[in-house]
């Protein structure tokens, strides 16, 4: 157990439709990643946030969007689904005094059918 | 963005057998990550590694930062099942806000 939670654990819905995702950080990280993971591929990043901004953003799409919260927790919102946005979303938190070393949650699965 | 390419996508060994993966990138990493994805779960860190050259053991598990700054080297001897999984290489970038990874090397071990 890393200490990072995310839920819900899965989530079908239907193309056109909105989901949003949510991950608690461990305690005391100020950091958390969101990354994309399609079937068989390796993890694409998508934002960083730091104690409630945004620090950087890769590959996200403009249907996508992040934000974290005063109490640390992130919530990625995901829109006008496509059956290509299905994939496993995992965030990851980094501690203060280890940036390198990051620690995932056990992602979210996301169906669109 | 980055790109980092692992080698090979797969293997299939006999428990016992040593293993070699490796991992090239385009551009240069100051810090080299590795990580293991069992099925079903997020990616755990394996070993980092922040200086050229520089060779880390985590019990069976050695790593390798090449010197060119644009390659690393996973391998674990003597094989076990628990080895199983999907190792990835990855790398973040100097502010550490990005982080770069590669597509897999998928490890099935036979007992």
């Amino acid at each position: 157990d890393s200490g990072v939670t995310q839920t819900p654990k899965h989530l079908i819905t239907a193309t056109g439709q909105r989901v949003t995702l949510r991950c608690s950080p461990r305690s005391g990280d100020l950091s958390v990643y969101w990354y994309q993971q399609s079937l068989d591929q390796g993890l694409q990043f998508l934002i960083q946030y730091y104690n409630g901004e945004e620090r950087a953003k890769g590959n996200i799409l403009e249907r996508f969007s992040a934000q974290q919260f005063p109490d640390l927790h992130s919530e990625l919102n995901l829109s006008s689904l496509e059956l290509g946005d299905s994939a496993l979303y995992f965030c990851a938190s980094t501690p203060t005094s280890s940036y390198n070393e990051q620690f995932f949650g056990p992602g979210t699965r996301l169906t669109v059918l | 963005g980055q790109q980092l390419n692992q080698s090979p996508q797969s293997m299939f060994i006999q428990e016992g057998e040593d293993v070699s993966m490796n991992c090239t990138s385009s551009s240069i990493f100051n810090t080299w990550l590795w990580y293991k994805q069992e099925p079903g779960e997020g990616p755990v860190l394996l070993i980092a590694l922040y200086k050229a050259g520089e060779l880390t053991s985590n019990g069976r598990l050695t790593a390798q930062f090449g010197i060119t700054r644009k390659d690393s080297f996973l391998n674990i001897s003597a094989s076990i099942p628990s080895d199983v999984g999907i190792y990835f290489c990855a790398g973040p970038n100097d502010n550490f806000n990005k982080f770069y990874f590669g597509s897999g090397t998928k490890l099935n071990v036979k007992p």
